[in-house]
């Protein structure tokens, strides 16, 4: 049963465009979200983070935005670059033990 | 520099050999995670340590053995109990902060790809 879900295995989108990824989770009682950047036959690099008490939290091109009545994160990139094409994967840490829970990742390609 | 060094990237075993992947990290970090990777799965949790001489179960720890005899290091090995080997192996870690907020942020090596022929 999918703790976290990430219902778009993929995104294409056009450079200079914004790019949504979303997220969905069933567990009320998660303290934080993050998202991960991975490339291919990489280990993945941690992108952005929001507490469950704030609503979005920004850092340079990417946004991160909670709603917690939908149970639903989304990040923003905008804009897109090349360099963004990459899997990006949703987690969620539990407020009772240190285990991440992971989405299974979307694939996002920005074309140029 | 500071960071994670799983070793080898690559390696190839014949079915029925046991193997064992090397982790190292020079962060001080308490907790240290091994996570497969398989296509369409996301990543699963083997084994975690949050402190030397103790470590416990992920969610798919059978046919895996870990040991955690120094901060720095958490190898795990893939016996030949494990009934689909061949995988993207990912180790991590990430500090335990004491009385602090724990954030959940992990830090990645790159990954060791084992086939089993």
């Amino acid at each position: 049963d999918q703790q976290v879900k990430q219902n778009s295995p993929s995104l294409s989108v056009q450079e200079g465009r914004i790019s949504i990824l979303n997220c969905d989770y069933t567990n009320s009682m998660f303290d934080y979200f993050l998202w991960y950047k991975k490339y291919p036959a990489e280990g993945p690099t941690f992108l952005i983070s929001i507490s469950s008490i704030k609503d979005k939290n920004e850092d340079g091109r990417f946004t991160v935005f909670l709603n917690k009545s939908a149970k639903h994160l989304s990040l923003h990139i905008v804009p897109s670059q090349p360099g963004d094409s990459a899997v990006y994967f949703c987690a969620a840490l539990p407020g009772n033990n240190r285990k991440l829970i992971w989405g299974l990742g979307t694939s996002l390609a920005v074309n140029p | 520099d500071g960071g994670i060094t799983q070793s080898p990237k690559y390696l190839f075993r014949k079915e029925g050999q046991n193997v064992t992947l090397s982790c190292e990290q020079n962060l001080n970090h308490d907790a240290m995670y091994w996570y497969r990777q398989d296509p369409g799965q996301g990543l699963r949790l083997i084994y975690y340590s949050q402190i030397v001489n103790d470590f416990q179960k992920g969610d798919i720890a059978e046919g895996y053995s870990v040991s955690r005899e120094k901060k720095e290091s958490f190898p795990l090995t893939v016996t030949s109990a494990q009934k689909n080997p061949t995988a993207f192996y990912l180790c991590a870690s990430s500090p335990i902060p004491t009385g602090g907020l724990n954030t959940g942020e992990l830090f990645f090596g790159e990954g060791s790809r084992l086939t089993v022929l």
